[in-house]
């Protein structure tokens, strides 16, 4: 178990729908992702939140909003989807030090899989 | 900029024998290196980790890979695969460190190992 948990794991949903993805680490760690999976392709990293602040945003469509209202817990809010978002989405979290460069392994989540229709 | 590449996308081994899982990187700096699996329907998992330590990692369930930097080279190997190590592997290369910042991750486009009874 890595401590990582993702929620729901199963998502179908349609263009117009607003529906939100959650991850909650009970690691103690300080910095969250995103990213997409897609068949085929390299994982994409999606978004960074570094100490509840959003540090990189890797030119993700406007319809993708996250939220990270603590080190904790981290949210995808989706809004408008097209077909193409279908994915697996993973979260992931590590302990960042940035200022002194310390360990900061990613630890990731089961993934939320997501459909849209 | 890093980057990783997975000389194979997919990999066939008979249980009992040796597995090897090819990657190279490419980095402007000393780099962090990773191997993650990802099982069906699972998130990623950490084997194991080079952070300019020992040369030669070894990592859970058996695996261990060798840095090898006049090669550019972290092959993954297994001395005897088991049915359990079917699965999706992911060559990972940290990106560097970023002043307020927590690191990312560049991932391979990853290699399925089917192991044969």
């Amino acid at each position: 178990e890595t401590g990582v948990t993702q929620t729901p794991r199963h998502l179908v949903m349609g263009m117009t729908n607003k529906k939100s993805l959650k991850c909650e680490q009970h690691l103690g760690h300080n910095a969250m992702y995103w990213y997409k999976q897609s068949a085929k392709k390299p994982l994409e990293l999606m978004f960074v939140y570094n100490f509840k602040e959003q540090t990189e945003n890797n030119s993700v469509p406007s319809r993708f909003s996250p939220e990270c209202p603590n080190s904790s817990h981290l949210f995808l809010h989706l809004h408008t989807l097209q077909p193409e978002d279908s994915a697996l989405y993973l979260c992931a979290s590590s302990q960042a030090e940035p200022w002194r460069g310390g360990p900061d392994t990613q630890y990731f989540g089961p993934g939320t899989r997501l459909t849209v229709l | 900029a890093q980057s990783v590449t997975q000389l194979d996308s997919h990999v066939s081994v008979s249980e009992g024998t040796p597995v090897l899982l090819r990657c190279n990187y490419s980095s402007s700096y000393s780099p962090s290196l990773f191997w993650y699996v990802q099982h069906p329907n699972k998130g990623l998992q950490l084997l194991l980790k080079y952070t300019s330590a020992a040369t030669l990692v070894k990592g859970i369930n058996g695996f261990e890979a060798e840095f090898k930097k006049s090669e550019t080279s972290f092959h993954l190997t297994k001395p005897s695969a088991h049915m359990s190590d079917a699965a999706e592997y992911f060559c990972v290369v940290r990106g560097p460190r970023s002043s307020g910042s927590a690191r990312q991750l560049t991932f391979g486009s990853g290699t399925q190992l089917t192991v044969l009874p």
